[in-house]
């Protein structure tokens, strides 16, 4: 069946480090791929989408690539800040149009 | 803001006693899904639903029923509340444009069943 892996968490880094935040999945089809972000307190905001292979999605400085051969969709940032503290999960969308999410990611910037 | 709320945000119950959560929306959108979200486990879904009166069962729909008598309400019901369903809830509409399709998400319901 379909399924999502992520890294495990938390990840903690420094402002302005580069981030890297694995997520494979396990799909029949051609699933569109998502990156949700979750700020302490809220509900999951859409971060970015890409919906077909070498597709980039990006937003607010994010970026992920669907990569088909790898079946990864790892999310990137050049330069963190503070403010991007807080749980990442990735997602895929069926055929049927249902979410398979990862656990999740905890992200802590740290000054 | 795909005009998701939620009702009601904070929920403390009694094991064994009845808990409904309303979700409404505001755009007229044909799906609308519930999930729960616990540690380690992502979001799972829960119900879902496709139409008015037209629902079905996700991966965890167990001790869970579901209603939709109109467009912009989707209630979710625990008839008999447990420990086990203490979690955090949360309702999506889906936004369908071509084949593509996005779920968006409400602001969650944080539910703790002693």
């Amino acid at each position: 069946g379909n399924s999502v892996t992520q890294m495990e968490g938390p990840v903690t880094l420094s402002e302005e480090a580069f981030l890297t935040i694995n997520c494979t999945y396990t799909a029949t089809g051609y699933p569109s791929l998502f990156w949700y972000v979750q700020y302490p307190g809220e509900g999951l905001q859409l971060l970015l989408k890409a919906t077909k292979a070498d597709d980039k999605g990006s937003n607010k400085g994010f970026e992920a690539t669907y990569r088909k051969e790898t079946t990864s969709f790892h999310l990137e940032k050049g330069s963190v800040q503070v403010s991007d503290s807080a749980v990442y999960f990735c997602a895929l969308s069926s055929n049927t149009g249902k979410l398979i999410f990862g656990q999740g990611t905890t992200l802590q910037v740290k000054p | 803001d795909a005009g998701i709320t939620q009702s009601p945000r904070h929920k403390v119950t009694e094991t064994g006693t009845p808990v409904t959560l309303r979700c409404h929306q505001t755009e007229n959108h044909r799906y609308m899904y519930w999930y729960r979200q616990d540690p380690g486990h992502g979001l799972r879904l829960i119900h879902y639903s496709y139409g008015v009166k037209d629902t079905d069962k996700g991966e965890v729909s167990d001790g869970y029923s579901v209603s939709r008598s109109k467009t912009e309400d989707f209630l979710l019901t625990l008839e008999s509340a447990t420990s086990s369903q203490t979690s955090v809830y949360f309702c999506a509409i889906s936004e369908r444009t071509g084949r593509e399709e996005t779920q968006y998400f409400g602001p969650g319901t944080r539910l703790l069943v002693l």
